[in-house]
């Protein structure tokens, strides 16, 4: 089973500062990494598909990079309506596995 | 707009069964696979099962394989996980999720609501 570690669990930060959170995969999953953007009371949204693809209607600030075992997701210029909870996600196989999550607060 | 609703969830005795249902709008529901993922209270994610958009091929964790089964009627535009031998460490919300391709292991682009499964004596 591949494990996803993120990091942080947690980030607390101002409006308009940049923020990275990372994936770490505990074996290579090529770029079958994905991640999404999660608020309170509303379902999971997918952000960036395969490690860097983004997604229509998914704003520009959000850009994904990395691969094999080392991902990050950055948030440009973090606007208030970001604060979320942040999952990374695998399919390169079975069984499918999400990191724990990153709980973005917004000062 | 796509959309996912979940039904189905209730409260139920260890060892009994439950079956959830997926129903699907907005899209070609046979065209695309179907995941289940599961959160637990206080708990990450744990994905369930997929099947893909003709039924054909279908995946399972340990965890369930063996107790669950994923069918779909692309008829119905819906999607079943039919849970048997149920357990305490099984209650949690149960999600469905649609794939971006008719295959399984793809991201998954869609998510419904949910719907809770409390296992309980």
């Amino acid at each position: 089973e591949t494990v996803l570690t993120q990091s942080p669990d947690f980030q607390s930060v101002t409006p308009k500062e940049k923020v990275t959170i990372t994936c770490r995969a505990s074996q290579s999953i090529g770029s079958s990494l994905h991640w999404y953007q999660q608020k309170p009371g509303q379902s999971p949204k997918l952000l960036i598909r395969y490690a860097s693809q983004s997604i229509s209607g998914v704003p520009s600030r959000f850009s994904g990079s990395g691969s094999e075992t080392d991902f990050s997701l950055t948030i440009n210029s973090l606007e208030a309506e970001d604060a979320a909870t942040y999952y990374c996600h695998q399919s390169r196989g079975v069984p499918y596995t999400f990191g724990q999550g990153t709980k973005l607060e917004i000062k | 707009e796509v959309q996912l609703l979940e039904s189905g969830g209730d409260l139920v005795q260890p060892g009994g069964s439950l079956r959830l249902s997926c129903t699907g709008s907005g899209f070609t529901f046979s065209s695309f696979a179907i995941n289940w993922v599961r959160q637990a209270p206080g708990k990450g994610r744990e994905w369930v099962s997929s099947i893909s958009g003709s039924g054909d091929a279908t995946y399972y964790p340990d965890s369930v394989k063996g107790r669950f089964t994923v069918s779909r009627d692309n008829s119905r535009n819906t999607v079943y996980l039919q849970m048997n031998s149920l357990r305490a460490e099984d209650t949690a919300v149960y999600s469905c999720a649609k794939s971006s391709n008719r295959n399984c292991g793809y991201d998954f682009d869609s998510w419904g609501q949910g719907a809770l499964v409390t296992v309980s004596s």
